[in-house]
């Protein structure tokens, strides 16, 4: 069973720093997926990450895939307040294809 | 317009009520999903659909069934509510085929509450 782990599950942190979400997963598996939520909003995809090494970047977001880690990041950059939102990862299980959710990390940006 | 519409947005029903959710999508995707969302849990996913005669329970469940009528249309029933099946709905959609990969799409969300 492919379990994961997002580290931290809630983040306050002050506009322009910078910081690093962790997504860890227990199985193999080669596809990743971050998305975002806003407070009784649905979800937005933000990232495909489809091999080991993937890495895109959007703005002020940046994620990686290390598949040997079994470990994707989430890092942002000089965080401004519209970046608070709730950030998730999903693994994709490689046997059927469907996505495997993190708890999420809730992400408040002061100004 | 949305891609991915689900009805209806919020309901409110009591214990032993039988509740239809319905999602439809306009993207032409193959492959669609139920999940629930619960505070602090994430997404469970109930069932998946990867077409029309292709229907796949998920990892909860129980208590739940669903139908899907069209490659559009995939609809969430609860025959009997219980108060812990107050949540978060959504419907996802992906498109399917074994060469691409499983990125979803998600509707609008429905919130059930269950007295």
């Amino acid at each position: 069973e492919l379990k994961v782990e997002q580290n931290p599950l809630f983040l306050s942190m002050q506009e322009g720093k910078n910081y690093t979400i962790y997504c860890n997963y227990s199985t193999t598996s080669d596809r990743l997926y971050w998305y975002r939520q806003d407070p009784g909003k649905s979800l937005e995809s933000l990232f495909v990450l489809l091999s080991n090494g993937a890495v895109k970047q959007e703005g002020r977001l940046m994620a990686s895939l290390d598949t040997k880690a079994r470990l994707s990041t989430l890092h942002i950059t000089a965080a401004v307040h519209d970046l608070s939102a709730t950030y998730f990862c999903a693994p994709e299980m490689d046997s059927n294809y469907q996505l495997i959710w993190g708890a999420g990390t809730k992400l408040i940006i002061k100004p | 317009d949305a891609d991915v519409t689900q009805t209806p947005r919020n309901r409110i029903t009591k214990t032993g009520k039988r509740i239809m959710l319905e999602c439809s999508q306009t993207k032409g995707h193959d492959r669609m999903y139920w999940y629930r969302q619960d505070p602090g849990l994430g997404l469970r996913l109930i069932y998946y659909s990867f077409d029309v005669k292709d229907i796949n329970k998920g990892e909860i469940s129980d208590g739940y069934s669903v139908s899907r009528q069209a490659q559009a249309k995939f609809s969430l029933s609860l025959e009997s509510a219980i108060p812990n099946q107050t949540a978060l709905y959504f419907c996802a959609t992906s498109v399917g085929g074994a060469l691409t990969y499983n990125e979803q799409f998600f509707g609008p969300g429905t919130r059930l509450t269950v007295l």
